[in-house]
């Protein structure tokens, strides 16, 4: 299995459905990361937990809102998306040694792509 | 400002020759580290090579070494001997102590032909 694995590869939804990505990490990680993917553009980083509590919330609109019950688990719950919301959503974890999470090497899913109609 | 300049979109290199990826980087914070991720068709984000700003010396990771030049700001990555298998999208990273965020380039895409 891999270390950080995310389900499903691939959503398309309406703008009106409610969807959820899940992602798992078998690494023993304290830190797990939603970072956004579009085309052209650099990641972008959406949401930071460190051991279970939310330290980074990047000015991300209220229709995503993560979960994260547990250091191996995180959710990212959606909600009316938008159209410019179709993009690679990438999870992502990390040791973090020291309460800091920025100079940590981060282990990435292979990401969820995500459609919205 | 951008934080993390990547201005090749798009580079060529013939199988067993070695290529150059730019990255130049901005930042005013004395503390930060430097990274490299390859991405592969796949989606995932594979960790390459990292660099600390009071590093002395320039990182090496099997075929990958990076360049770091820190009056430049700039932390090129090198890769000797490419593989078809190295073909895939190229990020630089960079944390700073004080902001404790990842951020990321636009990336470079590598092709390598036979």
């Amino acid at each position: 299995e891999t270390g950080v694995t995310q389900t499903p590869r691939h959503l398309v939804m309406g703008m009106t459905n409610k969807k959820s990505l899940k992602c798992e990490q078998h690494l023993g990680h304290n830190a797990m990361y939603w970072y956004k993917q579009s085309a052209k553009k650099p990641l972008e980083l959406m949401f930071v937990y460190s051991l279970e509590e939310r330290v980074e919330n990047n000015s991300v609109p209220s229709r995503f809102s993560p979960e994260c019950p547990n250091s191996s688990h995180l959710f990212l719950h959606l909600h009316t998306l938008q159209p410019e919301d179709s993009a690679l959503y990438l999870c992502a974890s990390s040791q973090e040694k020291g309460g800091r999470v920025a100079n940590e090497k981060l282990f990435f899913g292979s990401g969820t792509q995500l459609s919205v109609l | 400002a951008q934080k993390i300049t990547q201005t090749q979109p798009g580079m060529f290199v013939q199988e067993k020759e070695a290529v150059t990826l730019d990255c130049t980087y901005d930042t005013s914070d004395p503390s930060y580290g430097l990274f490299w991720y390859k991405q592969p068709s796949s989606g995932e984000m594979i960790f390459l090579i990292y660099q600390g700003s009071y590093d002395q010396q320039n990182a090496t990771e099997g075929r990958y070494s990076l360049n770091f030049q820190k009056a430049r700001k700039s932390a090129n990555l090198v890769i000797s001997a490419s593989q078809l298998g190295d073909s895939a999208m190229y990020f630089c990273a960079m944390s700073e102590y004080n902001t404790d965020k990842l951020i990321f380039g636009t990336g470079t895409r590598l092709q390598v032909f036979p």
